[in-house]
């Protein structure tokens, strides 16, 4: 059971370069995250999916878009990266609304120059 | 909207002494979680402790303990005999039981003195 991954753990991008990142989860959750951390700021909501093919904008949500076509996989794409987005990025599951925590994925670690 | 403050950016501690980390929210959900998330030099989240709002006995992981006032909004966590492996990031999260994210404080970055 590998729980949240993430790909990849670190990229430099160019400004105006695009990219996705791959969250997968094998725990057969329902919800997934992607959220991104600064410093002072704690975890901030980017979008949300409640199930296969549902996703959501979270606090943040400008300048990202994401699918969910497989209920195991969350991808967060960047079409154009800007240096404000340089940040770690988190992915995130949860099994049902009235489960409890979440559970997260190691992190990548994004610098846009 | 729901909003979770965590007002120490910074707490220091001696190894093992105990450390009380504080936490506000502000909601007028009654239905709710709350949580506290380790987060260590290796970034890696990790959930230190849960509490139901709905349950008043207060939330027991070993030696972290919540101080949970639900009518104050307050949801501290105590550290009790600090060890040098709990320095890292601690951050306070809400999640109430109709909306399925979670809201995230500032953090609290904890350092152990040996």
């Amino acid at each position: 059971n590998a729980g949240v991954t993430q790909t990849p753990k670190f990229r430099v991008l160019k400004t105006g370069q695009s990219m996705t990142l791959l969250c997968a989860q094998d725990m057969n959750h329902e919800y997934m995250y992607w959220y991104r951390q600064d410093p002072g700021m704690g975890l901030r909501l980017i979008h949300y999916s409640v199930g296969e093919g549902t996703t959501a904008k979270g606090e943040v949500p400008d300048g990202y878009n994401v699918s969910r076509l497989k209920k195991q996989n969350f991808l967060l794409g960047l079409e154009s990266a800007a240096p404000s987005q340089t940040s770690v990025y988190f992915c995130a599951s949860l099994l049902g609304r009235f489960v409890g925590e979440q559970y997260f994925g190691p992190g990548t670690r994004l610098t846009v120059t | 909207a729901q909003t979770v403050t965590q007002s120490q950016p910074e707490m220091s501690v001696q190894e093992a002494e105990t450390v009380t980390l504080s936490c506000t929210y502000d909601t007028s959900e009654s239905d709710y979680y709350l949580f506290w998330y380790k987060q260590p030099p290796s970034r890696q989240m990790i959930l230190v402790i849960r509490q139901e709002a709905y349950k008043q006995q207060n939330a027991t992981e070993n030696r972290f303990s919540v101080n949970f006032q639900k009518a104050a909004k307050s949801f501290s966590l105590k550290i009790s005999d600090s060890q040098l492996g709990d320095a890292a990031m601690y951050f306070c999260a809400y999640r109430s039981a109709s909306i399925v994210y979670m809201r995230f404080g500032a953090g609290t970055r904890l350092t152990v003195k040996p």
